[in-house]
């Protein structure tokens, strides 16, 4: 079965200085791997997705994640964190075509503090 | 362009009371999921419905029951809703099952159980 795990339950960080939220992920096959983010009382937004090639993968805001297949992790990184960062991030795998939906990781709370 | 549409946003109910949660996207999208979420429990898919007319139980489906008679709808529906359901509920849409597209959320509806 396909599993998700995000470590950390809260993340705090400089203003300025790079962040990085992390995550591992239990998949068997070629995983699709995905990150959103949640602000307060708001859905779910799309931030980024590996599906193939470039192991970096670049999204939305700033934030990129790094595939790494032998440690099954996507961490996601951010250079420089700004406060509007401040939210909760999930990391969500998916098995890819004609298999199940995605899996949500607990979440990690991250705290840009100015 | 409205995406996913929740309704209600907000519910409060009585032990023993049912209801049923409505949501509409509008992206000709074929896939549709609920999932709810709860404090330090991440999001867990209660239903989802691969496509029109097919729906399959999540990981939390106790207690539940959905309809997909349309394309552009997804219901939830609880039948005697118990304090354990206290909860918000998101809904949720995206191209295929197990796609490398991303699931688009709607704003989320806070049910409240007494």
């Amino acid at each position: 079965a396909q599993s998700v795990a995000q470590p950390e339950d809260q993340v705090n960080v400089a203003e300025g200085n790079p962040l990085t939220v992390k995550c591992t992920y239990s998949v068997s096959g070629n995983p699709y791997l995905f990150w959103y983010v949640q602000y307060p009382n708001r859905g779910l937004q799309f931030l980024l997705k590996y599906i193939t090639g470039d192991n970096l993968v670049k999204g939305s805001y700033g934030f990129e994640a790094e595939f790494n297949k032998s440690q099954t992790s996507f961490h996601l990184k951010k250079p420089s964190a700004l406060v509007s960062d401040s939210a909760l991030y999930f990391c969500a795998p998916s098995l890819g075509p004609g298999n199940t939906p995605l899996v949500f990781g607990k979440g990690t709370r991250l705290s840009v503090i100015a | 362009n409205a995406g996913v549409t929740q309704t209600p946003k907000f519910q409060v109910l009585k032990t023993g009371q049912s209801m049923t949660l409505q949501c509409a996207q509008d992206m000709n999208h074929n896939s549709m999921y609920w999932y709810r979420q709860d404090p330090g429990m991440g999001l867990r898919l209660i239903y989802y419905s691969a496509s029109e007319g097919t729906t399959d139980k999540g990981e939390v489906p106790d207690g539940y029951n959905v309809s997909r008679l349309k394309k552009q709808n997804f219901l939830l529906g609880l039948e005697s809703a118990a304090p354990s359901q206290t909860s918000v509920y998101f809904c949720a849409s995206r191209v295929y099952s197990g796609s490398g597209g991303e699931l688009f959320f709607g704003e989320g509806s806070r049910l409240t159980v007494l």
